[in-house]
């Protein structure tokens, strides 16, 4: 167990509609991390945010969007769902602002129908 | 951007066996390269990592080496094991205003058979 945790573990939703996963880092970490993880992508990194300000942006969708609260937790909004969108979500967090030992999360399986 | 090469994709060895992945990275200005070990449906999990200011790092079976002239880096894993089967990823980040972005190779799967 990393100490991440992410909610929910699994979600099914529709084409076009919107949802929300929300992770909270380790006790402790003020940067948080999004990555997605599909077949044919590979693991990629989405977004960072450190102590509520984003810090690194990746191959991240417009019709994505995320942020960090004032405890520290982070969700990452996706809206207009397409079929290619399902894939893993992790979220991993570390101490500092750079990528030293980031600790990853179990993940959300997002499934779009 | 930074572009990270990992083979082999699969490799399969007999218990006992070193198994050895390679990693190369476009970046030279790239300082961090961490290794992950993902296991089928978990998250990618730590397993170790190397800083451009060191050229070798061992943690117990496992080891890091590290060649910035030729941007490889590389992870052997000595007297294999069952329990080593997995996905292993590399990856690599160059700080600066990348921050914390790590940038992962495809992916290796590696079968230990008993």
């Amino acid at each position: 167990d990393s100490g991440v945790t992410q909610t929910p573990k699994h979600l099914i939703t529709a084409t076009g509609q919107r949802v929300t996963l929300r992770c909270s880092p380790r006790s402790g970490d003020l940067s948080v991390y999004w990555y997605q993880q599909s077949l044919d992508q590979g693991l990629q990194f989405l977004i960072q945010y450190y102590n509520g300000e984003e810090r690194a942006k990746g191959n991240i969708l417009e019709r994505f969007s995320a942020q960090q609260f004032p405890d520290l937790h982070s969700e990452l909004n996706l809206s207009s769902l397409e079929l290619g969108d399902s894939a893993l979500y992790f979220c991993a967090s570390s101490h500092g602002q750079g990528a030293y030992e980031q600790y990853f999360g179990p993940g959300t399986r997002l499934t779009v129908t | 951007g930074e572009n990270v090469e990992q083979h082999p994709s699969t490799l399969s060895v007999q218990e006992g066996d070193s198994a050895v992945i390679k990693c190369t990275y476009s970046d030279s200005a790239s300082n961090y390269f961490p290794w992950y070990k993902q296991e089928l449906g978990k998250r990618p999990q730590l397993i170790i990592d190397i800083r451009s200011n060191v050229g070798e790092k061992k943690d117990q079976r496992i080891a890091v080496t590290l060649n910035k002239t030729a941007k490889h880096f590389s992870l052997h894993i000595t007297e294999t094991q069952p329990e080593d089967s997995a996905v292993y990823f590399c990856a690599a980040s160059k700080g600066g205003t990348s921050y914390g972005k790590l940038t992962f190779g495809q992916g290796t799967i590696l079968t230990v058979h008993p």
